[in-house]
């Protein structure tokens, strides 16, 4: 069957360290993986993309991979911040003008 | 970055009553739309892709005749809820793939909190 994991459900790191997020999907073979970052009560905000032939994005400091052979993405916030506590969302289209398929998300603290 | 306009907010309705959620691509023209469903501390649920000028796909389970999709233009899409009941009250959030960017971006708007009394 086919599935999109990610890692854990929470993750709780101190400030100033770098925060790794790991998304594994099963049975798929994305053309791309975005990440995004939802607050609650609100939408998700659009983050990173990533497409098959890349190996890797940054983003200030945000870094994605994306291992094809291993199907396996991970998501790296550097010098995390509390202002980085969130749910993290990883999500990939198969092909076309397939929607998104979502993980369950991996909420992050960050402890001052 | 693009962004996508989800209106109303917050809306509270009466049981048996229809509300209208408008979701709004402002810098890009959006062929395809999908509308989702969360509950608290849930994951998105994909409800139904909307697409341009025709009719909309409904994910296993959606009540077409419930959940009326319609996208009429490309920058536009509407999810009408009918005759509302409160189980219907949730977090709807809409999402726009701008096709013009590499990769196919999607976007999503703020979502729209449903209260149904």
């Amino acid at each position: 069957s086919q599935k999109i994991e990610q890692n854990s459900e929470a993750l709780n790191i101190q400030e100033g360290k770098t925060a790794t997020l790991t998304c594994n999907y099963t049975n798929y073979s994305p053309a791309y993986l975005q990440w995004y970052r939802q607050d609650p009560g609100r939408g998700p905000v659009f983050l990173l993309l990533i497409r098959e032939n890349e190996k890797e994005k940054r983003k200030e400091r945000l870094k994605v991979t994306f291992d094809t052979t291993l199907k396996q993405s991970l998501f790296h916030i550097t010098a995390s911040q509390p202002a980085d506590s969130a749910t993290y969302l990883c999500a990939l289209v198969n092909s076309g003008n397939t929607p998104l398929v979502f993980g369950k998300g991996t909420r992050l603290s960050v402890i001052a | 970055g693009a962004v996508v306009s989800q209106h109303p907010s917050r809306v509270i309705c009466k049981s048996g009553t229809s509300v209208k959620i408008e979701c709004r691509s402002l810098d890009f023209q959006a062929t395809t739309m999908f509308w989702y469903r969360q509950f608290p501390k849930k994951s998105l649920m994909l409800m139904a892709t909307s697409n341009e000028g025709s009719k909309a796909t409904y994910e296993q389970g959606v009540e077409k005749d419930k959940f009326l999709i319609n996208h009429a233009s490309l920058t536009l899409s509407t999810l009408t809820v009918t005759s509302a009941h409160p189980e219907d009250s949730s977090f709807y959030i809409c999402s726009a793939r701008d096709s013009g960017t590499q990769g196919n971006t999607i976007y999503f708007g703020e979502g729209s909190w449903l209260t149904v009394v």
